[in-house]
């Protein structure tokens, strides 16, 4: 079992351009859940994707978006980015509502 | 709102030496709580559930436990690989039924 993947690693982006931030679940999963880690500071829900649609909501402006795949991997875009979005992107994937399995992450550092 | 607070920030301590982590929460109605553990630039590694109070669970050298304000992670003779970021979250009933609520983590050193 590969576990939760994320790709890329690492990705380094200029004010104002757009990312997208990809994450292939559990085998067995189909609960894609995106969150935010600043350094120092404990992970912040984006949102949730389940049967293809956002289930939930963060307190997090349109810029952040998503998308959930038939095969139930997920993307996450972000638009116009800030200095503040730098920080690592994890995915987590969950059957239903039970434990939450995290990936590897995504560094995003914006300059 | 629900809220989780972690304590201490940080923790020093000498290979052997036991000691416990704290999680206090406030959440409407608690679905689960868990924790997880992190290593730096790495995802959370996931640790134990913990859905009722007065509900224990262990791994290795590490217990949880739960009660209705807090839970404790109770970590007996440490060894330096345990050195690492404990993160604890919470699950609530109310609104957004599926997300978790994080602490900011205790950040455990172990020193051989």
């Amino acid at each position: 079992d590969a576990g939760v993947t994320q790709s890329p690693t690492h990705l380094i982006k200029t004010r104002g351009q757009q990312v997208t931030l990809r994450c292939s679940p559990k085998s067995g999963h189909d609960t894609v859940s995106w969150y935010q880690q600043a350094l120092g500071q404990g992970p912040q829900f984006i949102f949730q994707y389940y049967e293809e649609e956002e289930r939930q909501r963060g307190n997090f402006p349109d810029r952040f978006s998503g998308h959930q795949f038939p095969n139930y991997s997920s993307e996450l875009n972000v638009n116009a980015l800030l200095l503040g979005d730098s920080a690592l992107y994890l995915c987590a994937s969950s059957f239903g509502g039970n434990e939450q399995f995290f990936g590897p992450g995504t560094r995003l550092t914006v300059l | 709102e629900d809220q989780v607070t972690q304590s201490p920030e940080a923790l020093r301590l000498q290979e052997g030496e036991s000691s416990s982590l704290n999680c206090s929460y406030t959440v409407s109605g608690l679905r689960g709580l868990f924790w997880y553990r992190q290593d730096p630039g790495k995802g959370p590694e996931f640790l134990f559930t913990l859905y009722s109070a007065g509900e224990e669970k262990e791994k290795e050298r590490l217990k949880a436990t739960l009660t209705k304000k807090e839970s404790f992670l109770h970590i007996t003779a440490p060894k330096p690989e345990d050195s690492a970021t404990y993160l604890c979250a919470v699950q609530g009933y109310g609104g957004a039924t599926n997300k978790l609520i994080f602490g900011t983590g205790t950040l455990l050193a172990v020193q051989p």
